[in-house]
């Protein structure tokens, strides 16, 4: 149990144009979700918190107009990279919390997204 | 600065040898500290999670220790096997609210398990 799938795996898009990545918990409901994203050789780090039904939380430095955030339902969490530009190109991994279990902070992490911008 | 501290950075052993890999950690409040095995271009996977009051926790070939008072933490790998090439990650989960449960990750230690 507690499978979380990611979609697409890679992506490879030109400059200015802009990507969504789909984040999705196949066996358990997820009132937040969390994005991050990983360089080569360095630790995950957080962009941002995402909660069934209300408005992302972003980490400082994490420009919100441009990774969009939308948690619609329980299952379901999408990042949209904006006007996507060499810099942005990075794995971008999601996570699903358990519901009711925020204390804990459990994450299920998903197989990670790569995207590569040119 | 809540920081957690991995080495060593790189490991090369045997296949079929044991080894072991160290955490150290400053963050408090602490909650738990769980290791994650990552697989290159693939997500963390979780192999152990202990609260302060655990000592030790095992998964199979992965063996955690903890140690709260002095903050550090081992994953002990036995018999090991190819498969198990990979970054292995401790983070250090805060307590409280805010940026105080925020995930605190280290920079992993990357294992190359040769035959």
């Amino acid at each position: 149990g507690a499978v979380v799938s990611q979609h697409p795996s890679r992506v490879i898009c030109k400059s200015g144009t802009s990507v969504k990545i789909e984040c999705r918990s196949l066996d358990f409901q997820a009132t937040t979700m969390f994005w991050y994203r990983q360089f080569p050789k360095q630790s995950l780090m957080l962009m941002a918190t995402s909660n069934e039904g209300s408005k992302a939380t972003y980490e400082q430095g994490v420009e919100k107009d441009k990774f969009l955030i939308n948690h619609a339902s329980l299952t379901l969490s999408t990042l949209t990279v904006t006007s996507a530009h060499p810099e942005d190109s990075s794995f971008y991994i999601c996570s699903a919390r358990l519901t009711g279990l925020a204390d804990y902070n459990e994450q299920f992490f998903g197989p990670g997204t790569r995207l590569t911008v040119l | 600065k809540n920081q957690v501290e991995q080495s060593p950075q790189s490991l090369i052993i045997l296949e079929g040898k044991n080894c072991t890999l160290q955490c150290n950690y400053t963050v408090s409040p602490f909650s738990n500290l769980r290791w994650y095995k990552q697989d290159t271009g693939r997500g963390p996977v979780s192999l152990t999670i202990m609260t302060f009051s655990e000592n030790t926790k095992s998964n199979g070939r992965y063996t955690a220790t903890l140690d709260a008072d002095t903050k550090q933490s081992s994953l002990h790998i036995t018999a090991s096997q190819l498969s198990d090439s990979a970054s292995y990650i401790c983070v250090v989960n805060g307590y409280g609210g805010g940026n105080n449960r925020k995930l605190i990750w280290g920079l992993g230690t990357s294992l190359a398990v040769n035959p």
